[in-house]
């Protein structure tokens, strides 16, 4: 079975940062692209970027570049997104998910096929 | 950047009925498109991806059609367990993927 597993809530002042790991476990993680996603209350889904688990490349939605950093940590499986000066607009729950396995024909198509069970985090002073 | 707009952003129908949920995009993104099912409190469900091609495991209620800008999706024969938010995604030229805004569909 395969599995993307996400760290617990989080809640956090103002200006602080927050780090949300997701676990995958099942497949080989550095075949397939992680991606962040959040929903803020009451919004849609908003895309904020992948990671390469492989070669650690990384690309980040122009909305959260200079405050998003993803990593990842190959020895466990583990991809990490580091989020920095909160704000109230940042209280969302964040996904992570998987693409890269959905293949038609001689075409691969990168929608998210598992994805992780969301991480509430909470901007409160 | 490519805009998804979907339409309507509600609807409310009996259960039974034939919904169409329409998604376009700004510019022509081929068949690379899919459709994800979220239900409050849950994790976002892929339904259809390469605009119809149905996930394992979703019911064949569930349809998908379009290509270039203008999709679809159909749920023929709505169901109580389909109330939710759809959204459409297109994830063609990386490095971005754009959700559409969503379309809440109720029980009237």
């Amino acid at each position: 079975q395969v599995y993307l597993v996400q760290s617990g809530a989080e809640v956090k002042k103002p200006g602080a940062s927050v780090n949300v790991s997701c676990k995958a476990s099942g497949y080989s993680f550095t075949g397939y692209y992680l991606h962040w996603v959040r929903q803020a209350p009451g919004q849609g889904l908003e895309w904020m970027g992948w990671l390469n688990p492989n070669s650690g490349d990384t690309n980040l939605a122009q909305n959260f570049q200079g405050r998003v950093t993803v990593t990842r940590d190959t020895s466990i499986n583990a991809a990490y997104m580091e989020l920095s000066r909160l704000t109230s607009d940042d209280t969302a729950v964040y996904y992570c998910a998987r693409s890269g396995s959905l293949v038609v024909g001689y075409y691969h198509h990168d929608a998210f096929d598992v994805w992780g069970q969301g991480t509430m985090v909470t901007v409160s002073s | 950047d490519i805009q998804m707009t979907q339409s309507p952003s509600s609807l409310s129908a009996s259960v039974g009925d034939r919904v169409t949920i329409t998604c376009r995009a700004s510019q022509g993104i081929y068949n690379y498109l899919a459709w994800y099912q979220h239900k409050p409190g849950k994790v976002p469900k892929l339904l259809i991806y390469a605009a119809s091609t149905l996930q394992s495991g979703v019911p064949s209620r569930f349809s998908g059609s379009g290509s270039g800008t203008d999709f679809a999706l159909t749920i023929d024969g709505l169901q109580p367990e389909d109330v939710a938010t759809y959204y459409c995604q297109r994830y063609n030229n990386a490095p971005a993927w754009t959700f559409g805004q969503g379309t809440k569909v109720e029980i009237k």
